[in-house]
Formats: C-alpha cells, sequence, structure tokens
C-alpha cells in the first residue's frame, strides 16, 4: 500500500525555522515526483514545491521562494521541505504528495505549522 | 503565473441530482488538469487526471471534459459521500507549477 506520512511540524516562533520530513513506502520512491501543497485554516489548496525523481530539478511557488527549500533522499525513501523565515502567512497543514509530474495521486494526511509569537 | 477560477463557489444539490462544476484557465493548459475531491479534515483524494481520465477507483459518476482554458466536472448523480469540497489543478509544463482553483463546495440543498 502507498503510504506518506508527514512529521516535522509545531509551533514556531515568526522568523524561526523549521524542517518538514515525508516517510514514503509502497512505491519505488525515486521514480516520481513529489510535492509539497499547504491548506491554511479555512483556506483553499496551495502549492508550495516540486521535486523530480532524481532530485535534479526543484520548483517553487512565488510565495515561498528564497525561503524554503525542497530536497529528498531517496536511500531513505523522504522528502524534506526545509522552511526558513517563518512568517504568520505560513501557518497551514503542510501535505507532501506523490507525483507523476503533472498531478497529485497520492496525499499523506498532512503536519501542522503554526507561526506565532 | 496562471490563474484558475471555479464556478459556483458553492452548490447546493440534492441526492440524485446531477451536478456540474467549472473550472476556467487564464491562458491554455491544454489538458494538463485534474479535479480533487476533499472532505472536512481529510487530505484531497484525486478523481480526474489529463482532463477527463478517471482515477482507479472512482466511481464512474464523476466524469470530466474540457481542455485549453474551460474544464468541468460532473457528478451524474449525487451520492451521499460526494458532499464535499472540489478542487481544480493545472500544471504548467514550462514552469513547472501547480495552481489549485479557489475551491466548490458542494452542500446539502
Amino acid at each position: 500500500e502507498v503510504q506518506l506520512l508527514e512529521s516535522g511540524g509545531g509551533l514556531v516562533q515568526p522568523g524561526g525555522s523549521l524542517r518538514l520530513s515525508c516517510a514514503a513506502s509502497g512505491f519505488t520512491f525515486s521514480n516520481y515526483a513529489m510535492s509539497w501543497v499547504r491548506q491554511a485554516p479555512g483556506k483553499g489548496l496551495e502549492w508550495v514545491s516540486s521535486i523530480s525523481g532524481s532530485g535534479g530539478s526543484t520548483y517553487y511557488a512565488d510565495s515561498v521562494k528564497g525561503h524554503f527549500t525542497i530536497s529528498r533522499d531517496n536511500s531513505k525513501n523522504t522528502l524534506y521541505l526545509q522552511m526558513i523565515s517563518l512568517r504568520a502567512e505560513d501557518t497551514a497543514l503542510y501535505y507532501c504528495a506523490k507525483g507523476p509530474r503533472w498531478y497529485m495521486d497520492v496525499w499523506g494526511k498532512g503536519t501542522t505549522v503554526t507561526v506565532s509569537s | 503565473d496562471i490563474q484558475m477560477t471555479q464556478s459556483p463557489s458553492t452548490l447546493s444539490a440534492s441526492v440524485g441530482d446531477r451536478v456540474t462544476i467549472t473550472c476556467r484557465a487564464s491562458q491554455s493548459v491544454r489538458s494538463w488538469l485534474a479535479w480533487y475531491q476533499q472532505k472536512p479534515g481529510k487530505a484531497p483524494k484525486l478523481l480526474i487526471y489529463d482532463a477527463s481520465r478517471l482515477e482507479s477507483g472512482v466511481p464512474s459518476r464523476f466524469s470530466g471534459s474540457g481542455s485549453g482554458t474551460e474544464f468541468t466536472l460532473t457528478i451524474s448523480s449525487l451520492q451521499p459521500d460526494d458532499f464535499a469540497t472540489y478542487y481544480c489543478q493545472q500544471y504548467n509544463s514550462y514552469s513547472g507549477a501547480f495552481t489549485f482553483g479557489p475551491g466548490t463546495k458542494v452542500d446539502v440543498k
């Protein structure tokens, strides 16, 4: 069974940092693009970032460019999202999702990030 | 950036109704269009990809159509399990970016 399990969320002060992880199982991780999508409380879905299967290509929404970094460790079947200089507007439930490149066919349950003093 | 709109934002319907949701893109996205269903407190679920291809395991009452800038999601006969919010999503093959529509909530009439 394909599974994605996010972790690493929590409460952080404005300007702080967090690293989210997404552990994947049930499929050949390196064969698929992976993405992060977030959802602020009571709001819609917002794409954050994607990475190719090899990790050689990365893509970011303008809203996070320069302060989020996506990466993956194919030997550990794990996707990451390093977040720095966090702002209140980054408060959201963060989902990881599996490719292929142009849509997302499996989603995790999400991890919550709250940016507040 | 490609902008996505959905209409209506809320749709009130009854079990058995035929339901149609429209998604429009600010420029052509060819067939790089997917539809997702999300229920409260749950992750989104893929329903349709490539504008009209039904994801495995999704009931055949769901269908998608369109290409270019205008797309529709149709539920042929609304079931109790279908009350949810539906999002369209486009993929820009040039930039690698995704954009979701604002969502359409289907609730009980």
